[in-house]
């Protein structure tokens, strides 16, 4: 069975940069997994930041960039803001309409 | 302007069948690319993908739980119903439907339903 991983927990001071990854628990992310990136805060519905790898969704700071890095997706906030402590989930295509979401990461800003 | 409500018990024995429904508005189940889709999230925990239905009604389905699960849409309705058998504790969660934009070479949910918290106890 097809594993998507995270970072459980990541923290960032306010301003800094930071980088989340999503992996696969065998062989690499590529553009054909259509990696896509949702902020989630408490009690929310989630949100999406990032699809196909690094097209910002609508409304979204360029402050996060999406990109692959080696063999994985990866989430960039450049200039980290608290109102970016969130849970942040990485979702990937495995095609034929099927979908694996990743253990999620909590950024927290401090 | 497109929106997904989902709807259905609060409350389900273990054992029991659960049927959730998702009306949708502002769009047609049977127009476009990549269709209706399922997540769930249990309380505290990650999104868990569930299943989806294509316009076409091509149906696909989580490989954890693909026995449990039927997806089936009313179009006349606007609506996608999603159903899990046989009902534990650990399927107590929060229920999203959403659609999938995009098409051949992108996807991604937007928008999401507000969810519908289904507890799962005798």
């Amino acid at each position: 069975q097809t594993v998507v991983t995270q970072e459980p927990s990541v923290s960032v001071s306010p301003g800094g940069t930071v980088t989340l990854t999503c992996g696969l628990s065998s062989g690499s992310v590529s553009r054909n997994y259509y990696p896509t990136w949702y902020q989630q805060t408490p009690g929310q519905t989630p949100r999406t930041v990032i699809y196909s790898i690094d097209t910002r969704s609508s409304g979204v700071p360029d402050r996060f960039s999406g990109s692959l890095v080696g063999n994985k997706a990866a989430l960039t906030i450049t200039g980290a803001q608290a109102e970016d402590e969130s849970d942040y989930y990485c979702v990937l295509y495995m095609g034929s309409g099927i979908w694996v979401f990743g253990g999620g990461t909590k950024l927290t800003v401090l | 302007q497109v929106t997904l409500q989902e709807s259905g018990p609060v409350l389900v024995k273990p054992t029991e069948t659960l049927t959730l429904t998702c009306t949708v508005s502002g769009f047609s189940l049977t127009v476009g690319r990549m269709g209706v889709t399922w997540i769930r999230q249990p309380p505290g925990k990650a999104l868990e993908w569930l299943a989806h239905i294509f316009p076409n009604d091509e149906k696909s389905y989580s490989t954890s739980l693909k026995s449990r699960l039927t997806i089936s849409k009313d179009t006349s309705k606007s609506q996608v119903v999603l159903t899990i058998t046989n009902m534990d504790p650990v399927d107590t969660a929060t229920y999203f439907c959403a659609r999938v934009r995009g098409g051949d070479f992108v996807n991604w949910f937007d928008p999401w339903g507000q969810g519908t918290l289904v507890t799962v106890s005798s």
